[in-house]
């Protein structure tokens, strides 16, 4: 069956290292994406990519860096740089075009630095 | 930017009561989605809607797509329906609402 996978589900980091959070999808899709969510907001987006060797910046990119080597992975770094990494993220993908087409949401990373 | 807005943003029920958690948008979209994320848990897709209305178990989602307007029916409510319950919506990329947290109480 087809879909995204986002591993690990729960992860601890001690400050100050860099951590990656993958996001794998088997479903042919386009474009993916990179959400953020702390308590009592909206996810935000952190980075999207609609194609190969291509991505974006999104809202609160700041101390956070990604890869599109594939299509099927879009994983997500961490960095020392980003001040409140403890957070819960939320991975995404979708067909680039027709926009009102399948689009899938991983079960998401909770990431805890102490 | 879409601006996506939730109600209520807390919601207690008793155990059989019919639900509504209702979301607005600010811009015309191609497509709805309607997650659940119980807590610590993950996130669940429910539905995707560009138009009318689907309906899985008890669960029934509705989008006029005029009045940039969704809503999320539970019918016989169960304690494990207790959960956030998040609207998101795709313009370019995906904007979320700050969910509605829902307690049902047996």
């Amino acid at each position: 069956d087809g879909g995204i996978t986002q591993s690990p589900k729960y992860l601890f980091r001690k400050e100050g290292q860099n951590v990656t959070l993958s996001c794998e999808q088997n479903l042919n899709h386009d474009a993916m994406y990179w959400y953020r969510q702390d308590p009592g907001q909206g996810l935000r987006l952190i980075y999207y990519s609609q194609i190969v060797n291509d991505f974006q910046k999104g809202d609160i990119a700041e101390g956070y860096s990604v890869s599109r080597e594939k299509k099927e992975s879009f994983p997500l770094t961490v960095t020392s740089a980003q001040k409140n990494p403890t957070a819960f993220y939320l991975c995404a993908s979708s067909t680039g075009q027709p926009m009102n087409t399948e689009a899938f949401f991983g079960q998401g990373t909770r990431l805890t630095v102490v | 930017k879409n601006e996506v807005e939730q109600s209520p943003q807390n919601l207690t029920a008793q155990e059989g009561e019919f639900i509504t958690i209702n979301c607005s948008y600010s811009v015309g979209i191609s497509a709805l989605h309607w997650l659940q994320q119980h807590p610590g848990g993950g996130i669940v897709s429910l539905f995707m809607l560009s138009s009318g209305k689907k309906k899985h178990g008890r669960l029934i989602a509705t989008i006029n797509i005029q009045e940039k307007h969704s809503s999320l029916h539970i019918t016989a409510s169960h304690p494990r329906d207790s959960a956030v319950y998040i609207c998101a919506v795709r313009y370019n990329q995906f904007y979320f609402g700050t969910g509605t947290s829902l307690t049902v109480i047996p």
